[in-house]
């Protein structure tokens, strides 16, 4: 039972456009978001989050949105530039059994063509 | 550089044996995470510590274990080795082990089991 869905394993995108990462969700008791970024033979790296009272986050070339009605949310990376060519990775938290659960997606490979 | 350490960064062995995974969390960081990721799969929870302290069990298996130390480093000891236990192993740290804690993590260890 996937809670945290990414259905795009893999994303193209031309460089200096918007890319955009999608993450849908089915637990509405998740109250926190996160995207993180990884590189190949690295760990992944914290990028955005996004609580479940708000519907946007802003951090310079990076947004995140929250549909909590539709359960969706997503990522905007703009202009998207070659080094954002990385595995996007959405994970959404909540308070279950006394402590903070993270559930995972399964990762959107993004390629950012020159 | 995510202030994660993790030891050794490749390992190979051979079915039925043991093997201990080693982790340094971030300097100041109190809760200590294992993944597991399996051929470009997404990210599955292992377990958790908090100061010593167990706090969340994921999928983990029986022949499977982890410890914090009172220096709060952690190993992973993962027994009776089979094929498919061949994955990336990251460890992650946070400050605080809360959904609004990011996560910090190393470069993993990358076993073969053969």
């Amino acid at each position: 039972d996937q809670q945290v869905k990414q259905n795009s394993p893999s994303l193209s995108v031309q460089e200096g456009r918007i890319s955009i990462l999608n993450c849908d969700y089915t637990n509405s008791m998740f109250d926190y978001f996160l995207w993180y970024k990884k590189y190949p033979a690295e760990g992944p790296t914290f990028l955005i989050s996004i609580s479940s009272i708000k519907d946007k986050n802003e951090d310079g070339r990076f947004t995140v949105f929250l549909n909590k009605s539709a359960k969706h949310l997503s990522l905007h990376i703009v202009p998207s530039q070659p080094g954002d060519s990385a595995v996007y990775f959405c994970a959404a938290s909540s308070f279950m059994d006394s402590n903070y659960q993270l559930i995972w997606g399964a990762g959107t490979k993004l390629i950012i063509k020159p | 550089d995510s202030g994660v350490t993790q030891t050794p960064k490749h390992l190979i062995t051979a079915t039925g044996q043991r093997v201990t995974l080693r982790c340094s969390p971030r300097s100041g960081d109190l809760s200590v995470y294992w993944y597991q990721q399996s051929l470009d799969q997404g990210l599955q929870f292992l377990i958790q510590y908090y100061n010593g302290e167990e706090r969340a069990k994921g999928n983990i298996l029986e022949r499977f274990s982890a410890q914090q130390f009172p220096d709060l480093h952690s190993e992973l000891n993962l027994s009776s080795l089979e094929l498919g236990d061949s994955a990336l192993y990251f460890c992650a740290s946070s400050v605080t082990g809360e959904a609004n804690s990011p996560l910090h993590f190393g470069n993993g260890t990358r076993l073969t089991v053969t």
